[in-house]
């Protein structure tokens, strides 16, 4: 019930594209759901999230949709650039609770 | 924004001997870190959360006399990889969270090789 599933665990789109993301959980006392960018050799950087009060979040490119009711989440990154080419990985926590649970991660390749 | 400093980005230590990794909080009061260690092309693996000035909380199956972690300040923890082995090459990387906001802010990460 701890788990938060990724998918795809790759994915490759052209430049221009807008690649999606998507994750899904099951604890329903999971209430911040943020999206991390990771290039090789560095940490995880934030890049957006989103509480359940909320069905959509927009900040620049990035995108957050959520649906409470089916437990699920996905990253849209708009006009893609090969800059973008990172490996994206969810997340969620529970007020209160300490941990951040990690999806699986994702392999975004954008292609020039 | 918040940011937090991880040192040393990348570290070769001798197998048998201990190496620091040190995580601050630059610029906001950290009242739990988090570390985590992450293999090629995997998630982020949780091995600890450490509260300042208390006894950090592992994660199942992580050895806390070889991880020791210490939480000092409300801007320094670090992470000490005791009588290190080879297989405790990876790459570990600290979190830090705000007191009064619900973000959580990564350290840049170091490269542990152990020879």
């Amino acid at each position: 019930q701890q788990q938060v599933k990724q998918s795809p665990q790759s994915l490759i789109v052209q430049k221009g594209g807008i690649p999606i993301i998507n994750c899904a959980y099951e604890n329903t006392a999971f209430d911040y759901f943020p999206w991390y960018q990771q290039f090789p050799g560095k940490g995880p950087a934030l890049l957006i999230a989103i509480r359940p009060d909320v069905s959509e979040k927009k900040e620049g490119r990035f995108t957050i949709s959520f649906n409470k009711s089916a437990k699920q989440f996905s990253l849209h990154i708009m006009d893609s650039q090969p800059g973008d080419s990172a490996t994206y990985f969810c997340a969620a926590s529970k007020q209160g609770a300490q941990k951040l649970v990690f999806g699986q991660g994702t392999r975004l390749t954008i292609n020039p | 924004g918040a940011v937090v400093s991880q040192h040393p980005s990348r570290v070769i230590c001798k197998s048998g001997t201990s190496v620091k990794i040190e995580c601050r909080s630059l610029d906001f009061q950290a009242t739990t870190m988090f570390w985590y260690r992450q293999f090629p092309k995997k998630s982020l693996m949780l091995m600890a959360t450490s509260n300042e000035g208390s006894k950090a909380t592992y994660e199942q199956g992580v050895e806390k006399d070889k991880f020791l972690i210490n939480h000092a300040s409300l801007t320094l923890s670090t992470l000490t990889v005791t009588s290190a082995h080879p297989e405790d090459s990876s790459f570990y990387i600290c979190s830090a969270r705000d007191r009064g906001l619900m973000g959580y802010t990564f350290g840049s990460g170091t490269r542990l090789t152990v020879v």
